[in-house]
C-alpha cells in the first residue's frame, strides 16, 4: 500500500478562490514531486523538491507554487484559481532502488474550477 | 534522455501473457529502463526497472535486448485488471531524478 496522502481528493470551486491541494507521505522520503494530469493526457511534471526549504519548478509551466517546511508535506496553492486550472493533480514521492529512482504516487486531487 | 517509442495500443487476451515492446535506440550506458502504470486515471504505479539484466518481480518480467536499445514488458498472465497505460521509461543514474511520462500503450485486456 503507498504512503502518500492526497486531500482533497475532490474539489469543485468558484474562480477567483485560493486552494491549497496537501500531500502528506509517512515514509521518510526526500524527494517529491507534482504532476498534472487533464483526462486522456499525458502527465506533466509542474513541480519538485530533493529537499526541505528545495523547490524547483518542472517541465510544465504552472500558475501553482508549492513549499517544503517539512520532510512530509509537500501542498501545492493556487492564489486564484481559474477554469483553466481545473485539471488531475498527482502527488508523488520517491526511494532509491537499487540505485534507480522508484516514484510512489498518491490518488491524486481532481480540481474543477467553475 | 533517450526517447522510447512505444506502440499507442494493444490488445491481449485474458489468461495469456501481454508483451509490451519498447524501443529506445538512443539509451547510454548509465540509463535505467522503467516501466510504470496507470489504471484509468488513478496515479501511475511502478512496475519494474532494470539496467543491463532481465528482471523479474511479482508483477512483471522485463527483458532488455543485449544491446540495450529495446525491451519487452512481459505480463505473464494478464487479467482484466491489468487493463491499464503503460509507461516506458528511460532515465539515467544522476542526480536529477526526475521522471517524464510519456504517452505510453494503452493495454486492453479482454475476457
Amino acid at each position: 500500500e503507498a504512503d502518500i496522502y492526497q486531500t482533497p481528493r475532490y474539489l469543485v470551486i468558484g474562480t477567483g478562490k485560493k486552494i491549497t491541494l496537501e500531500c502528506s507521505q509517512t515514509m521518510g522520503h526526500d524527494k517529491m514531486y507534482w504532476y498534472q494530469q487533464d483526462p486522456g493526457m499525458e502527465l506533466h511534471l509542474i513541480h519538485y523538491s530533493y529537499g526541505v526549504n528545495s523547490t524547483e519548478k518542472g517541465d510544465l509551466s504552472s500558475e501553482s507554487t508549492v513549499s517544503r517546511i517539512r520532510t512530509e508535506h509537500f501542498p501545492l496553492t493556487l492564489e486564484s484559481a481559474r477554469p483553466s486550472h481545473t485539471s488531475q493533480y498527482l502527488c508523488a514521492s520517491s526511494r532509491d532502488l537499487s540505485g534507480a529512482n522508484v516514484l510512489t504516487f498518491g490518488a491524486g486531487s481532481r480540481l474543477t474550477v467553475l | 534522455d533517450a526517447k522510447t517509442t512505444q506502440p499507442p495500443s494493444m490488445d491481449c487476451a485474458e489468461g495469456r501473457a501481454a508483451n509490451l515492446p519498447c524501443n529506445h535506440s538512443t539509451i547510454s550506458g548509465n540509463e535505467y529502463v522503467y516501466w510504470y502504470r496507470q489504471i484509468h486515471s488513478q496515479g501511475p504505479q511502478y512496475i519494474i526497472h532494470g539496467l543491463k539484466n532481465n528482471e523479474t518481480n511479482e508483477m512483471a518480467s522485463l527483458i532488455i535486448t543485449e544491446d540495450r536499445k529495446s525491451s519487452t514488458l512481459i505480463l505473464p498472465h494478464a487479467t482484466l485488471r491489468d487493463t491499464a497505460v503503460y509507461y516506458c521509461i528511460v532515465r539515467p543514474r544522476s542526480n536529477d531524478y526526475k521522471l517524464s511520462f510519456g504517452a505510453g500503450t494503452t493495454v486492453t485486456v479482454r475476457a
